[in-house]
């Protein structure tokens, strides 16, 4: 079945590090894949996505890396600051509706 | 923040019970889905409705059903509650386009059974 796999589950940097997070989906036909950042309490938000078109995009601090054949996606953050401390979850969509959610990282930034 | 709103806020049923959870998508969207996000875990998809239909469900039971309103508006109902049942209700409001819709959640039910 679709599964997205999701490492590492915590991972802790100290500010202004790079911070890498690694997802592995199983659904070749998963097309879009989308990255969120869930602060405590609050709503998941779409930091940055892919399309399976795409190598890679950059946003700012921000980048997304797709290799389609491996069915792997990785999230980088360049200088990570004190507020990039939240719970990321990378996620793939399938049938071009179903989104399957990676089991997130829980992403420490220390001062 | 998002223009995706949801009611209740919190929620404390008894197994066995049933609730209705609402969604209110943000204007101009005519796609919805629903997730439960247990604590600690990602979001599993429950179902999605596009222009009051189902267009696609997850790996929930029956028991887990919805309705999407003309207005866009949408519900979640559970049936016979059960204690793995406590979770967050997220929903996520999106407008069909290419297939690479953004979703806009809401800030989600926290659901509580007992």
């Amino acid at each position: 079945g679709e599964n997205v796999e999701q490492h590492p589950s915590t991972l802790s940097v100290q500010e202004g590090d790079s911070a890498v997070i690694k997802c592995t989906y199983s659904d070749s036909a998963s097309n879009y894949f989308p990255w969120y950042k869930q602060e405590l309490g609050k709503r998941p938000q779409l930091i940055i996505d892919i399309r399976s078109n795409v190598g890679e995009k950059k946003d700012q601090r921000i980048a997304v890396t797709l290799n389609k054949t491996a069915k792997h996606f990785s999230l980088h953050i360049t200088e990570t600051q004190p507020e990039d401390s939240a719970v990321y979850f990378c996620a793939a969509i399938v049938g071009g509706f179903k989104t399957i959610f990676g089991a997130g990282t829980r992403l420490f930034v220390k001062a | 923040e998002t223009g995706v709103t949801q009611s209740p806020t919190h929620l404390i049923k008894t197994r066995g019970q049933q609730v209705t959870l609402r969604c209110s998508s943000q204007s101009g969207h005519n796609t919805v889905s629903w997730y439960q996000q247990a604590l600690g875990q990602g979001p599993q998809f429950i179902f999605q409705y596009y222009r009051e239909e189902e267009n696609g469900r997850g790996n929930f039971p029956p028991r887990f059903s919805g309705l999407q309103f003309p207005n866009y508006s949408s519900e979640l109902n559970v049936n016979a509650l059960e204690l793995d049942d406590s979770a967050l209700y997220l929903c996520a409001s999106s407008l069909r386009s290419d297939g690479f819709d953004e979703q806009f959640f809401g800030p989600g039910t926290r659901l509580t059974v007992l």
